[in-house]
């Protein structure tokens, strides 16, 4: 069964810092992976997506790196803003009959201006 | 992109009451949909998968008779607490996907539950 974990659980950042949130995954066998940002009782806002074949996808400020074989995944942010503070998920999208996200726990960003 | 609503979007109700919830597919067909719950400070939890004109398939430990889920058209899923519990309060996402797009889902704003 997938299981997939992010680290660390909560972060908090001055304002202007590059950071780096981390997600991993147990089972490799994965169509895609996902980078979500969920803002506190809001639902899921997508932010990059990550195709097996591909090993980094980039969206302004962000970047987001795979590496399948060992099981991770890492999101990359720039310059970051107060208005970056979320929570923010890695989800999987594994392969095999299942066909099904697994999501990572999340990391709690605070970015303090 | 593709649209998923959800109504309500905030719910208070009673103990022992029942709630239902909608999830709909604005501009596509949603030949499956999710449902997923979200306790505080934690991380979605997939309950049920439903494909549209079967029943639902339910995750491990999700009682089946107590979160009734409908999926009659290929734009509209409802999720049913029947006999709510405050244990029940969370929040609660549902997602679609389509047959043409099977590797990606589309996320519902969440309805927020609150049983007193």
């Amino acid at each position: 069964k997938q299981e997939v974990t992010q680290i660390p659980a909560a972060l908090s950042v001055p304002e202007g810092e590059n950071l780096v949130l981390n997600c991993s995954f147990t089972d490799s066998a994965i169509y895609n992976l996902q980078w979500f940002r969920q803002d506190p009782g809001k639902g899921l806002t997508s932010l990059l997506l990550i195709q097996s074949s591909q090993r980094e996808q980039t969206s302004g400020r962000l970047n987001a790196s795979l590496d399948k074989s060992s099981g991770r995944s890492t999101l990359y942010i720039a310059a970051s803003q107060p208005g970056d503070s979320a929570t923010y998920l890695c989800a999987v999208f594994s392969s095999g009959s299942a066909r099904q996200l697994t999501f990572g726990s999340g990391t709690q960003l605070t970015v303090l201006p | 992109g593709a649209v998923v609503s959800q109504h309500p979007s905030r719910v208070i109700c009673k103990s022992g009451t029942s709630v239902k919830i909608e999830c709909r597919s604005l501009d596509f067909q949603a030949t499956t949909m999710f449902w997923y719950r979200q306790f505080p400070k934690q991380s979605l939890m997939l309950m049920a998968t439903s494909n549209e004109g079967s029943k639902a398939t339910y995750e491990q430990g999700v009682e089946k008779d107590k979160f009734l889920i409908n999926h009659a058209s290929l734009t509209l899923s409802t999720l049913t607490v029947t006999s709510a519990h405050p244990e029940d309060s969370s929040f609660y996402i549902c997602s679609a996907r389509s047959e043409g797009t099977w590797e990606t889902q589309y996320f519902g704003p969440g309805t927020r539950l609150l049983v007193l």
